[in-house]
């Protein structure tokens, strides 16, 4: 069963509006959430982390996600977006055994 | 942030040939590292972890003499494709960990800037 999963190939949103790129998680037991975003022809970048505590997780660049355990949900979400987050954003859950499962991955593109 | 680089960024060669991609922990020392496969518009998929000194675990479905990792220091991991094919085209990303720093934990892996693997 997948442990993770991003319904949402793409998304396209105004610069200046809030964006949302959704997720969800099929872990047993307390999950370790984690959202990255790759640019083009690069490595991944962290931008933030759910482990324990506040459901609302602040990351880099701006960037928010709600952890949600009766959805199983973590959304990752910005208020204003930017061109400059175009990009690609993966949700990660670390498994049981220390391992990292990514999504699918979903595209942001944000227009001017 | 750890630092990891890859070399090389991009490699074109001819089926049949082996190529080798490193991995390095650049300013700090990697007791595991990982290595992964990203297919075109398509998430990553866990190739192997491996661990310094030892050998390397595969994910089910890796061939182990076809995708030959070695882990022989702290700051160096190396993926080795054997007898390259054109269906082992793809963007090789390798991460490591850093037991003692990330904003992500103690657990959180620091990945390097990918290889783009082009076989003939």
């Amino acid at each position: 069963a997948q442990s993770v999963a991003q319904p949402e190939d793409q998304v396209n949103v105004a610069e200046g509006n809030p964006l949302t790129v959704k997720c969800t998680y099929s872990v047993s037991g307390n999950p370790y959430l984690f959202w990255y975003v790759q640019y083009p022809n690069r490595g991944l970048q962290f931008l933030l982390k759910y482990i324990t505590g506040d459901n609302l997780v602040k990351g880099s660049y701006g960037f928010e996600a709600e952890f949600n355990k009766s959805q199983t949900s973590f959304h990752l979400k910005k208020p204003s977006a930017l061109v400059s987050d175009s990009a690609l954003y993966f949700c990660a859950v670390r498994e049981r055994n220390n391992d990292m499962r990514f999504g699918a991955g979903t595209r942001l593109t944000v227009k001017p | 942030g750890a630092v990891v680089s890859q070399h090389p960024s991009r490699v074109i060669c001819k089926s049949g040939t082996s190529v080798k991609i490193e991995c390095r922990s650049l300013d700090f020392q990697a007791t595991t590292m990982f290595w992964y496969r990203q297919f075109p518009k398509k998430s990553l998929m866990l190739m192997a972890t491996s661990n310094e000194g030892s050998k390397a675990t595969y994910e089910q479905g890796v061939e182990k003499d076809k995708f030959l990792i070695n882990h022989a220091s702290l700051t160096l991991s190396t993926l080795t494709v054997t007898s390259a094919h054109p269906e082992d085209s793809s963007f090789y990303i390798c991460s490591a960990r850093d037991p003692f720093r990330g904003a992500g934990g103690p657990l959180e892996q620091f990945f390097g800037p990918g290889t783009r693997l082009t076989v003939l």
